[in-house]
């Protein structure tokens, strides 16, 4: 039974176009993660919500717009795509708002290539 | 400022020899570390984290408060350990828990 599960697994879009990317977890966790990893492999946070509700929002361009329709899932979406958008997008989930006995559990990553 | 350095992009081992991931952080808080790992193909996943103070796999870290370092250990490498490995700082200093990421070492156990 998978625990986070990602959809697609696999992205391929052209530049301008608005795209989705939709994560579940079947955990029972209250709080559910967004993060990206580039080319060079550096994994960078880039949205958090814990019951629904925003609570982490890095520096990320306001094209990117994360929803939350329950606790059980996170939702990324991504207006206007740009070629630096290329990555692999990983969602992930923790059993609380986080702390050093909560680990957080990763989806199997969505790798987008904008062309 | 928080930040977590992996120095080595790419480690290679041979089978058998010792192993050992460096992870520096700069953190002026109660710093609390862990390390992931993603295999090939496989999801990133939590290999061990520093207050639990256990080995997992063989590998063992020490959280070095002296030299702000956590780097990860194993007497003898397999190859089964060839994967990505992320070091980890997780702080609560925005009001919410977050983890910094490192920039992953590629570990290679050659046969």
């Amino acid at each position: 039974d998978t625990a986070v599960s990602q959809t697609p697994k696999y992205l391929v879009t052209q530049m301008g176009n608005d795209k989705s990317i939709k994560c579940e977890q079947n955990l029972g966790h209250d709080t559910m993660y967004w993060y990206k990893q580039d080319s060079k492999k550096f994994l960078k946070i880039m949205f958090s919500y814990n019951n629904k509700e925003l609570i982490i929002n890095e520096t990320v361009p306001n094209r990117f717009s994360p929803k939350s329709p329950d606790k059980a899932h996170l939702n990324l979406h991504i207006n206007s795509l740009e070629l630096g958008d290329s990555a692999v997008y990983f969602c992930a989930s923790s059993q609380a708002s986080g702390g050093a006995s909560y680990e957080q559990y990763f989806g199997p990553g969505t790798r987008l290539t904008v062309t | 400022a928080q930040r977590v350095t992996q120095p080595e992009k790419l480690l290679s081992v041979f089978k058998g020899a010792p192993v050992e991931l460096k992870c520096n952080y700069s953190y002026s808080g109660s710093p609390e570390l862990f390390w992931y790992v993603q295999y090939s193909r496989q999801r990133l996943q939590l290999l061990l984290r520093h207050i639990s103070r256990e080995s997992i796999k063989g590998f063992t870290a020490d959280l070095n408060k002296g030299e702000t370092s956590f780097h990860l250990k194993k007497p003898f490498a397999q190859e089964e350990d060839s994967a990505m490995y992320y070091c980890a700082l997780g702080n609560r200093d925005s009001g919410t828990y977050k983890y910094i990421f490192g920039t992953g070492t590629r570990l290679k156990v050659l046969a």
